[in-house]
């Protein structure tokens, strides 16, 4: 199986500053990365997918990058709506796996 | 507008079997997308269980894939799940959501406890 980790498990910051997001897969992976985001009680939502196409709807401020074992997730300006856990996964294989999660918490 | 909605028991004895159904509304089932299972204990990360095709082909988490069973009732729009052999360790969110390989739309999710 493709095992995904993320860094770090937990980031504090402050509303406006711009944060990143890390997520390292086992084997490459080419391009085929989700991240979603996901708040307390609630159901993920996807946010970028095939590693830096926004879902509609998902504002601009986020964005995403790499390709093969190392991929990125920015948020430029962090709003009070932002924090909340984020969770990459990896849909090259048929077994789809994510992350451990990336909790963003108000620092 | 797609929507997806999970039922069933909340729940289930250890050793039983666990059964849910998760009913599409707003796509067909026969549409060409993949539909999932996803599961997430309590505090802990989502955990992919397994998906199904319109064609009845499906793809199972190596973990899970000896107890599980996935299937498709075209007729009724929906698809189903069934776990085996549960132990507190099954204890979950269970969401359904659909699926290109990334999963678009989600189920708002259902808490099963595996208790006695």
């Amino acid at each position: 199986d493709i095992q995904m980790t993320q860094s770090p498990s937990t980031l504090s910051a402050s509303v406006g500053d711009r944060v990143i997001v890390t997520c390292r897969a086992s084997q490459n992976i080419t391009t085929w990365l989700a991240w979603y985001q996901q708040k307390p009680g609630k159901a993920p939502k996807l946010l970028i997918y095939k590693v830096s196409t926004l879902e509609t709807g998902v504002p601009s401020r986020f964005s995403g990058s790499g390709s093969g074992t190392e991929f990125t997730l920015t948020i430029s300006s962090l709003q009070p709506e932002d924090f909340a856990t984020y969770y990459c996964q990896q849909y090259k294989s048929f077994f789809r796996t994510f992350g451990q999660g990336t909790k963003l918490e108000i620092q | 507008q797609v929507q997806l909605q999970e039922s069933g028991p909340g729940l289930v004895h250890p050793s039983g079997t666990l059964s849910l159904t998760c009913a599409v509304s707003g796509d067909s089932i026969s549409s060409s997308q993949w539909w999932t299972w996803v599961r997430q204990p309590p505090g802990k990360a989502l955990e992919w269980i397994g998906e199904i095709y319109h064609s009845g082909t499906t793809n199972y988490n190596p973990s899970l894939k000896s107890r599980l069973t996935i299937s498709i009732d075209k007729s009724k729009n929906q698809f189903s799940l069934r776990l085996s052999s549960v132990t507190a360790a099954d204890t979950a969110l269970y969401y359904c959501a659909r699926s290109f390989g990334a999963f678009d739309y989600w189920g708002q999710g259902t808490l099963v406890t595996v208790s006695s």
